[in-house]
């Protein structure tokens, strides 16, 4: 079964600083998403980036990027010059059927000013 | 554009009784997905419903169990409430065209309290 790990409960940040959020899956399927959302606070959960596993080039959203290392199962999200409105909770999540998202169990950032 | 929206955003419930909760897709999609996300916890895939059909299912019980209509609206029915099915029910909408499903969009969820 698809699982997806995140390893990070928690993360802090300084504003204006990079952080680097970690996930991995485990997936014996060659074709699949993977996914950012951002959760925060009472507030609904977006879309933050996503990945074509058949793509080699890590996609790339204004200050969010990731390193997505296929071979490893290793798909992290860095987020450049951190301001206070990204403190939120993060998903990583993974989909190879249409229907089947799996979520890891999130890590909570918070940014410090 | 008018987003995805649930209602109704909060809810008690005592153990043993039914409930329904209500989602409307964002305009345009014609798939709704449901997940369970306990508190701390990642969402957990209950099921997607495509054309008014089921369309796919995760690791939860059949007194779990929904609909979906022409409008592409959806309701997920939860019947015999125990104490862990309390959580924050989250609906997701997409578009699927020619095999191929797109991005999912979130509603901000009904917060279920059973006690």
């Amino acid at each position: 079964a698809q699982t997806v790990t995140q390893s990070q409960p928690e993360m802090s940040v300084q504003e204006a600083e990079t952080v680097t959020l970690s996930c991995t899956y485990d997936t014996s399927e060659s074709d699949y998403y993977l996914f950012w959302y951002k959760q925060p606070p009472s507030r609904q959960m977006i879309l933050v980036i996503r990945q074509e596993a058949y793509k080699q080039q890590n996609a790339t959203e204004n200050r969010f990027s990731v390193n997505f290392q296929k071979a490893a199962k290793s798909f992290s999200l860095k987020i450049s010059d951190s301001q206070l409105g990204d403190a939120a909770m993060y998903f990583c999540a993974y989909r190879s059927a249409p229907h089947d998202m799996r979520f890891g169990a999130g890590t909570r950032l918070t940014v410090k000013p | 554009e008018t987003g995805v929206t649930q209602s109704p955003t909060h809810l008690i419930k005592t153990r043993g009784q039914q409930v329904t909760l209500r989602c409307s897709s964002q305009s345009g999609h014609n798939t709704v997905s449901w997940y369970q996300q306990a508190l701390g916890q990642g969402p957990q895939f209950i099921f997607q419903y495509y054309r008014e059909e089921e369309n796919g299912r995760g690791n939860f019980p059949p007194r779990f169990s929904g609909l979906q209509f022409p409008n592409y609206s959806s309701e997920l029915n939860v019947n015999a409430l125990e104490l862990d099915d309390s959580a924050l029910y989250l609906c997701a909408s997409s578009g699927h065209s020619g095999g191929a499903t797109y991005e999912q969009y979130f509603g901000p969820g009904t917060r279920l309290t059973v006690t």
